[in-house]
């Protein structure tokens, strides 16, 4: 599985879009690009996940570069809730193992 | 309803000792996964079994053995327990191991090795 690489930390101002970027610059074209994150000293939560195009659900959207080569998550209005570490997972789409590997991922802070 | 849940949350135990977390999954899934997050808070997975058949055993020292009794269940037994075995532990499931499905995780178990 390709290597992710992220800021270690983020600020963000409640209320605003919370941008997270991505590099997965050895990213091969059978590799999906997660995300999950984790508020403090729970588990992790599945955010959302994409190929090639870019996605959204009810919590977020995924931006994918068109070499996807990076790639970023986008919270629309952060909330103080959404303080917690987020990590961008790169994955086999054929693996039969289903692993995540897990980097140190970015904290994000979302401030009043 | 919770999709994942674990026993106990917090263990505090002597070095030594043997001690076991259960895992449940409510979700009919068919793969369940233990990780590790220690002190660092890396996380990293330890196994992973699919309808009760071990798919992942991550160099994991042989004191630790996970039990699968059915599909909803992935229990994990620590014997001799050893101050670096102080961690979270999460228990996760997913539909599938292939594919792109999410993982589930539950909520955690806090083990302390005194």
């Amino acid at each position: 599985d390709a290597k992710t690489t992220q800021p270690p930390s983020m600020d963000c101002a409640e209320g605003r879009a919370a941008n997270l970027p991505c590099n997965h610059s050895t990213i091969s074209g059978n590799e999906y690009v997660y995300w999950y994150r984790q508020i403090h000293s729970q588990g992790p939560q599945y955010i959302i996940h994409g190929l090639k195009n870019n996605e959204t659900n009810e919590m977020a959207s995924l931006i994918i570069t068109e070499d996807r080569k990076s790639s970023t998550l986008i919270l629309p209005h952060a909330t103080l809730r959404d303080t917690a570490v987020y990590y961008c997972i790169v994955r086999v789409r054929s693996s039969n193992t289903g692993k995540l590997i897990f980097g140190q991922g970015t904290t994000l802070q979302v401030k009043p | 309803d919770t999709a994942v849940s674990q026993t106990p949350k917090y263990l505090v135990t002597q070095m030594g000792n043997d001690k076991s977390i259960k895992c449940e999954q409510n979700l009919g899934h068919d793969t369940m996964y233990w990780y590790k997050q220690d002190s660092k808070k890396f996380l990293k997975i330890m196994f992973s079994y699919n309808n009760k058949e071990l798919i992942i055993n991550e160099t994991v020292p042989n004191r630790f053995s996970p039990k699968s009794p059915d599909k909803a269940h992935l229990n994990l037994h620590i014997n001799s327990l050893e101050l670096g075995d102080s961690a979270v532990y999460f228990c996760a499931s997913s539909q599938e191991a292939g594919g792109a499905y999410e993982q589930y995780f539950g909520p955690g178990t806090r083990l302390t090795v005194t």
